[in-house]
């Protein structure tokens, strides 16, 4: 059961252009969502996250949208650069009611490429 | 900054060998993790610990076992690696009542032949 789907698995944009990744989810549980990016051969590395208390949240050229009504986010790059070419992974998480660990659910991860 | 590092970048071993990845962090973290990553399926999470001694199975635990001895280290143990048990493994950590962000290490490409 994928409670995280990334839908496109691959996406190209032209340098300059908005990217828009999007993640659909369904567990109505989670309340805290991520996004990662992963270079070839590097672990994924912590982007941009949302609480689901909001519904935006921007950090420079990087913007998460959420959606909790169509249980979707989208994360949008303006503008693209050759750099941001990665792996684009969306988690999400709901807290455990007895506390302590919250497990974190990752999607399939969707590829840009920003071709110059 | 935060440091996960893993024991190998890449590794060979046969069908039947028993297998160690390790993995260590330098923040002092309570969370560890062991993800496996395959084309088409992201990153599945294969065991957490979330103290010294303490481990929680994951999605997919069958055919890995763990062993925290030590906070800063989280070791994955394939007892008899299989074909199927080729792919990425990942480490992270996480401290306790953070914001779910893990801090992952490199990565360890482990094929079995």
């Amino acid at each position: 059961d994928q409670q995280v789907k990334q839908n496109s698995p691959s996406l190209s944009v032209q340098e300059g252009r908005i990217s828009i990744l999007n993640c659909d989810y369904t567990n109505s549980m989670f309340d805290y969502f991520l996004w990662y990016k992963k270079y070839p051969a590097e672990g994924p590395t912590f982007l941009i996250s949302i609480s689901s208390i909001k519904d935006k949240n921007e950090d420079g050229r990087f913007t998460v949208f959420l959606n909790k009504s169509a249980k979707h986010l989208s994360l949008h790059i303006v503008p693209s650069q050759p750099g941001d070419s990665a792996v684009y992974f969306c988690a999400a998480s709901a807290r455990r009611t007895s506390g302590g660990y919250q497990k974190v659910t990752f999607g399939t991860g969707t590829k840009l490429q920003v071709i110059p | 900054d935060v440091k996960v590092t893993q024991s190998s970048r890449y590794l060979v071993k046969r069908t039947g060998e028993k297998v160690f990845l390790e993995c260590v962090q330098d923040m002092d973290h309570e969370n560890m993790f062991w993800y496996r990553q395959d084309p088409g399926l992201g990153l599945r999470l294969i065991y957490f610990s979330y103290d010294v001694k303490m481990k929680e199975k994951g999605d997919i635990p069958e055919g890995y076992s763990v062993s925290r001895e030590k906070k800063e280290r989280f070791s994955l143990i394939l007892e008899s690696a299989s074909t199927n048990q080729t792919s990425m493994y990942l480490c992270a950590s996480s401290f306790v009542g953070g914001t779910y962000e893990q801090y992952f290490g490199p990565g360890t490409r482990l094929t079995v032949t």
